[in-house]
């Protein structure tokens, strides 16, 4: 199985400021990473699929990149509304893993 | 506006069953592939089981397989999960999630708790 690896787990940030969330695959997988937003008691929200496109409706101030082992969520601007759990998701191959979460708190 | 309404859930003993049901409105299911995820208390998120528009191709990991199967209606716009030999790990929040583009998961329901308790 692929492994999902974020980091930080958590981290504390101010409204306003550029958050980055790295996610690493335990092989290559192309670009099949995608990322999710989870508020509490919520279900999981997509926000960018295939690395790097943005899912409709998502804010343009999230952003991803990456390719093969390692990738890159980036919120250029953090919003109130952005405060939650985040995820990277595998997609390449079954079974299809998720990294163990980073919680965005506030500063 | 797409929908997915999880049901089914609800207390069950170890070694039990329960069979979830997802039922979807506002896009065409058939056309869609399907999965199942699943959240411990507390915990992150555990994807479960795949399956395809046309039910052809199904996949499982590898703790449920054997245990959890899968299933669809595309005639009643539906998506089941039956969980036999339910045992005390299986306690969580079960998620549908639609199938988008490069198997993301775009649509997510609500979510349905199942609790396996003595």
């Amino acid at each position: 199985d692929i492994q999902m690896t974020q980091s930080p787990s958590s981290l504390s940030a101010s409204v306003g400021d550029r958050v980055t969330i790295t996610c690493r695959a335990s092989q290559s997988i192309t670009i099949s990473l995608n990322w999710y937003q989870q508020k509490p008691g919520k279900a999981p929200n997509l926000l960018i699929y295939a690395a790097s496109s943005l899912q409709t409706g998502v804010p343009s101030r999230f952003s991803g990149s990456g390719s093969g082992t390692d990738f890159t969520l980036t919120i250029s601007s953090l919003q109130p509304e952005d405060f939650a759990t985040y995820y990277c998701q595998q997609s390449y191959s079954t079974p299809w893993t998720f990294g163990q979460g980073t919680k965005v708190e506030i500063k | 506006e797409v929908q997915l309404v999880e049901s089914g859930g609800g207390l069950v003993q170890p070694g039990g069953s329960l069979r979830l049901s997802c039922a979807a409105s506002g896009f065409t299911f058939s056309t869609y592939n399907m999965h199942w995820v699943r959240q411990a208390p507390g915990k992150g998120l555990e994807w479960l089981s795949y399956i395809s528009s046309s039910s052809s191709t199904i996949y499982y990991v590898d703790s449920v397989k054997g245990r959890f199967t899968i299933s669809r209606d595309n005639a009643k716009n539906s998506l089941y999960l039956q969980m036999n030999s339910l045992r005390d790990e299986d306690t969580a929040v079960y998620y549908c999630a639609r199938g988008g583009v490069n198997y993301c998961l775009d649509f997510w329901g609500q979510g349905t708790l199942v609790t396996v308790s003595s």
